[in-house]
């Protein structure tokens, strides 16, 4: 089955900095790939996510890149702000042959952003 | 409001006590799920179910039992709990051929 490994397990930036976390995964059938935040004592919400048929997608500060030779995807949050400060969970899923949602999460990565 | 509702939010419970938690979806979503969430494990799945009736197990169903007997609701049954079953349990739901799961608030529970 699939496996998503994702590093690094926790990151400090200084407010304004960049922040990059990435993950890899194992199973090449994985055409989907989400990206969840997590703030504290709250549920997981999706933030960006991408198809396997593109590269790159970005919304405002946050961009998510896909290499499917490699088999790994990356999220970038430029400008970073103190509410950034979450755990963030990468996921991989098969849903575009499968029909329905059967995602493997990472192990999270714990963002702490500084003012 | 389109919504995923756990109940109970935090639940403590003694060694071989049945308990069931809750966990009911308004989106009439086909595909729901069970998550536990473990410190540097991440979030795992227990359970799926397709659609009524139509259930299969994720990555750690030991210990656990899901029935999905109506659309909305999938509920979680721990038979027998033991204290290695103390975790955060999230449930989701998301349509057939859909991306995002939508999570419940979350069920902390605790076997003593």
């Amino acid at each position: 089955g699939e496996n998503v490994e994702q590093h690094p397990s926790t990151l400090s930036v200084q407010e304004g900095d960049s922040a990059v976390i990435k993950c890899t995964y194992s199973d090449s059938a994985s055409n989907y790939f989400p990206w969840y935040k997590q703030e504290l004592g709250k549920r997981p919400q999706l933030i960006i996510d991408i198809r396997s048929n593109v590269g790159e997608k970005k919304d405002q500060r946050i961009a998510v890149t896909l290499n499917k030779t490699a088999k790994h995807f990356s999220l970038h949050i430029t400008e970073t702000q103190p509410e950034d400060s979450a755990v963030y969970f990468c996921a991989a899923s098969d849903a575009w042959n499968t029909g329905f949602q059967k995602l493997v999460f990472g192990t999270g990565t714990r963002l702490l952003v500084s003012p | 409001e389109a919504q995923v509702t756990q109940n109970p939010r935090y639940l403590i419970t003694v060694t071989g006590k049945k308990l069931t938690v809750t966990c009911s979806q308004n989106m009439n979503h086909e595909y729901m799920s069970w998550y536990r969430q473990d410190p540097g494990l991440g979030l795992r799945q227990i359970y799926y179910s397709m659609n009524v009736e139509v259930t299969d197990k994720g990555d750690v169903p030991e210990g656990y039992k899901v029935s999905r007997k109506e659309k909305r609701n999938f509920p979680l049954i721990l038979e027998s709990p033991s204290p290695n079953q103390t975790s955060l349990y999230f449930c989701a739901s998301s349509t057939q051929g859909g991306t995002e799961a939508f999570f419940g608030q979350g069920t902390r529970l605790t076997v003593v």
